[in-house]
């Protein structure tokens, strides 16, 4: 069954980190781009960020540009979001998406398959 | 702020047609990237609805069809059901922001 598995939200402070990570499987992870969508309570999706299938393009959202960092280890079927300086605006359940093709600057192919998020709150 | 702008709501009786729009701009939809449509049922992850502009997944309805003409794109399902009940969401990618972008989202209600 292809499936992708969020973990590491949670309650943090303005200013803090957090690192979310998101677990693949069936299908082959190193053939595909992997996103990172978020959404605030009761409002739409936004794109946060993107990684080719070898890391050799990365995208980011100009509201997370220069805090966020994605990664991922093709070795472990596993793609992360590092986030620094997290703000109040920050506040999402945070998916993860498999992209149906490999690449992502110029891309338009969809996000055919996605995880059931994890939520990070940041508030004092 | 999207850059891709759809109806906040649209509505119908059980059985009806429904349209939803999505404007974009010459750095998106104009420019010839694929639009692609999401079903987000209550309390779930978004689904692929539509992919390419009229493209559907393995499984989704027939009811369920998309175009694509200039700077906008659309949504149409017809023979609505109760189980159509979701918020939509269209998506392109954007030249000029290097990315992907989503739309604003329609909620779809079943009179």
């Amino acid at each position: 069954e292809v499936q992708l598995v969020e973990s590491g939200g949670g309650l943090v402070q303005p200013g803090r980190s957090l690192r979310l990570s998101c677990a693949a499987s069936g299908f082959t992870f190193d053939d595909y781009a992997m996103h990172w969508v978020r959404q605030a309570p009761g409002k739409g999706l936004e794109w946060v960020s993107g990684i080719s299938w070898n890391s050799g393009s990365i995208g980011y959202a100009d509201s997370v540009k220069g805090r966020f960092t994605i990664s991922r280890d093709n070795a472990k079927n596993s793609l992360y979001l590092q986030m620094n300086s997290l703000r109040a605006e920050d506040t999402a359940l945070y998916y993860c998406a498999k992209d149906m093709g490999g690449r992502i600057v110029g891309a338009t192919t969809p996000f055919d398959i996605w995880g059931q998020g994890t939520m990070v709150t940041v508030s004092s | 702020q999207s850059v891709l702008t759809q109806p906040p709501s649209v509505s119908g009786a059980p059985g009806q047609r429904v349209t939803i729009s999505c404007t974009g701009s010459s750095s998106n939809i104009g420019a010839g990237y694929d639009v692609h449509w999401y079903q987000q049922l209550p309390g779930t992850a978004p689904k692929l609805l539509i992919y390419g502009n009229s493209n559907r997944p393995s499984g989704v309805p027939d009811r369920f069809s998309g175009s694509k003409s200039g700077t906008s794109a659309s949504l149409a399902i017809t023979g609505l059901q109760a189980e159509d009940e979701a918020d939509y969401y269209c998506q392109s990618y954007d030249s000029s922001l290097s990315g992907p972008v989503f739309g604003t989202g329609t909620k779809v209600t079943v009179l």
